[in-house]
């Protein structure tokens, strides 16, 4: 029979648009957060990070807000490429506990011409 | 750097057979973690390392998993005996400090039959 799984997000975008992923941390003790990018058969690569004590961090097309109120996380990406379809973690590390990294389900980002 | 290393890039064995997954993490990072990826679990944390001690294992599904680092350049996970549903990819991931990011490597795809 057919392998239940995980039900990702999928985000569909034409290419040139924006693209905004969201994510819902866990931890209101979660001092450092990081976006990931991960391409089929390759392993998840660092895209953005920001620390708590931020709302808004900017890098070259994308852009990371945080708002700790809620606990919510998003990553938005100008100008979307074909090269920029692939699945998306958040992921935090908790004050206190070491180095610890938690990731969080992901969404599929798919780019369409 | 040539990045986060992992051997072998595939492994398929039979149910039973101990299988050890190698990862040489990037030179002077001193924390190193081991993740699984499944399409039913997405990626979960197995335990981490810091400065070649075993900091949090919470995250080792059975005592059949084991982990080793020896020294600063080098860790170990074995699974012995190994099951069907310990198939999945094995990723291993360096960091230096604690507000950078995590390096993963390209993973292990595990099969035991």
């Amino acid at each position: 029979g057919e392998s239940v799984g995980l039900h990702l997000p999928t985000l569909s975008v034409q290419e040139g648009d924006n693209s905004i992923i969201n994510c819902a941390y866990s931890n209101s003790a979660s001092d450092y957060f990081i976006w990931y990018k991960q391409e089929s058969g390759k392993g998840p690569q660092f895209i953005i990070d920001i620390r708590s004590n931020m709302d808004k961090r900017q890098g070259q097309r994308v852009t990371v807000l945080l708002n700790k109120t809620v606990k919510h996380l998003s990553l938005q990406i100008a100008a979307t490429q074909p090269g920029d379809s692939a699945v998306y973690f958040c992921a935090e590390r908790q004050a206190g506990g070491g180095n610890k990294l938690t990731f969080g389900t992901g969404t599929q980002l798919k780019v369409e011409l | 750097d040539a990045g986060v290393i992992q051997s072998p890039r595939h492994e398929v064995t039979e149910m039973g057979q101990e299988v050890t997954l190698r990862c040489k993490p990037i030179s002077g990072h001193n924390s190193l973690f081991w993740y699984r990826q499944t399409m039913m679990r997405g990626l979960e944390l197995l335990i981490y390392f810091n400065n070649n001690v075993p900091i949090d294992d919470s995250g080792m599904p059975e005592d059949r998993f084991s982990a080793k680092m020896p020294n600063a350049s080098f860790s170990t996970l074995k699974i012995q005996p190994s099951e069907p549903r310990d198939s999945a990819v094995y990723f291993c991931a360096s960091s230096l400090l604690r507000y950078t990011e995590a390096f993963f490597g390209q993973g292990t795809r595990l099969t035991v039959v």
